[in-house]
């Protein structure tokens, strides 16, 4: 069964940094691309950043471009987000997800259950 | 970002009736199009990959259509457990999600 289980959420000033993790179980991990979505409670999907099998080709959103960075561990079968510079309406749940090929440029075929993410003061 | 718009925002239909969302993409996708089913406290289902080749488990009543930069989702007789929101996703160029639409009970 896949699994993908996010940890890293909580709350932070504007301005500051936050690592949110990915543990991926129950596939070859290193045979697929990652990415992260978020959503706002209520609100609609929004894609962040996908990396590619091997970590070589990664991709952002414009909101979260120069911010944000995405890696993989496949030895720990691993996802990362690096979150600098956070503001306000980087508010949201941040799903971790499963991309349905080994390439950032495909549909999504699983997702973790999120992990909240507030920027307040 | 490739800016991807959906209609209606809201659908409300009856169970029995025929449901059809609309996906509209500022510039051509090509056939790199997704649509997912999101229920309320639920996190999103892949129904559509590829403009039109249903996700492993979907039903027979989802079927996607479309090329280049208009692209439709219909639901054949709609069911009780298929009200929810609806997102359309493009993967051509960099990643983007429509803004989705609300499948309502009539």
């Amino acid at each position: 069964e896949v699994q993908l289980v996010e940890s890293g959420g909580g709350v932070v000033r504007p301005g500051g940094s936050l690592r949110l993790s990915c543990a991926a179980s129950g596939f070859t991990f290193d045979d697929y691309g990652m990415t992260w979505v978020r959503q706002v409670p209520g609100k609609g999907l929004e894609w962040v950043a996908g990396i590619n099998w091997n970590g070589g080709s990664t991709h952002y959103g414009d909101s979260v471009k120069g911010r944000f960075t995405i890696s993989r561990d496949n030895a720990r079968n691993s996802l990362f987000l690096q979150m600098d510079s956070l503001r306000g309406d980087d508010t949201a749940f941040y799903f971790c997800a499963r991309l349905i090929a080994w390439d950032v440029r495909h549909g999504i075929d699983y997702w973790g259950q999120g992990t909240l993410v507030t920027v307040s003061s | 970002e490739r800016l991807m718009t959906q209609s209606p925002a809201t659908l409300s239909v009856s169970p029995g009736e025929r449901a059809t969302l609309s996906c509209r993409a500022r510039q051509s996708v090509g056939g790199s199009l997704a649509w997912y089913q999101q229920k309320p406290g639920q996190t999103p289902r892949l129904l559509i990959y590829d403009v039109s080749t249903r996700a492993t488990g979907v039903p027979a009543r989802f079927s996607g259509s479309g090329s280049g930069t208009e692209f439709t989702l219909t639901i054949s007789t709609l069911q009780s457990e298929d009200f929810g929101f609806y997102y359309c996703q493009q993967y051509n160029d960099s990643v983007t999600f429509g803004g989705g639409t609300n499948v309502d009970f009539k």
